[in-house]
């Protein structure tokens, strides 16, 4: 089983809906991130939390809302998506050690919004 | 804010021959450096990290990266190149008290 889950790995969706990715880890890691990837653009940071209490926005955030319903659960919404949100959504742990620090990635959720 | 930048977003090269990836940094106090893969519809593995000490740090897979301070670079190189280190490949730094922030990638093409 994958120590960082993503679900749906897959979706489309209309304009304006309302769209949850979720992500759960299994890794006993404290921190969660949330990535976006467009082509040519790399990744950039959305939201990331460093534990349940802690939230915080990154690069692009509006638009978007999280949620940390748990250690291991830290989730993605889209309250009303567009098209230009159409892309490669990652989410990552790590643990909280300046030494340690590596970050570990989900495989992905494609969202395509039409 | 600290960032990284990739000058090439193509890099191509031979089986066999050695490939290098550029990525230069730009950041306030000691720089945390590091370097992912992403094979085609896959998320992104983590291939190696600078945090302190030898210049030189090896990582999966056969890469190392050379971190330089006074060229502000941490490129990442292989002596000899495989067809199935064709990827995406991307530098990042960790901004301090944040996440990693990337670089835009560099694809590598490993020509038989």
């Amino acid at each position: 089983d994958a120590d960082v889950t993503q679900t749906p790995r897959n979706r489309i969706t209309k304009t304006g809906k309302r769209i949850m990715l979720e992500c759960s880890q299994t890794k006993g890691h404290d921190r969660m991130y949330w990535y976006r990837q467009d082509p040519g653009l790399g990744l950039r940071l959305i939201y990331y939390s460093f534990d349940v209490k802690d939230i915080n926005k990154g690069e692009i955030s509006d638009g978007y809302s999280v949620s940390r319903q748990a250690q291991a659960k830290f989730s993605l919404s889209l309250e009303s998506a567009i098209p230009n949100q159409t892309a490669l959504y990652f989410c990552a742990t790590s643990d909280s050690s300046l030494t340690g620090n590596t970050i570990y990635f989900g495989e992905g959720s494609w969202l395509t919004v039409v | 804010a600290q960032s990284v930048a990739q000058p090439e977003d193509q890099v191509n090269v031979a089986e066999g021959n050695p490939l290098t990836v550029k990525c230069t940094y730009s950041v306030s106090g000691n720089p945390y450096l590091f370097w992912y893969v992403q094979y085609p519809n896959r998320g992104l593995q983590f291939l190696l990290k600078y945090i302190t000490g030898d210049n030189l740090v090896k990582g999966s897979y056969g890469f190392e990266a050379e971190f330089n301070k006074s060229q502000t670079s941490f490129h990442l190189k292989k002596p000899s190149a495989l067809v199935s280190d064709s990827a995406l490949y991307f530098c990042a730094v960790l901004q301090a008290g944040t996440a990693l922030i990337f670089g835009k990638g560099t694809t590598l093409s490993v020509s038989s």
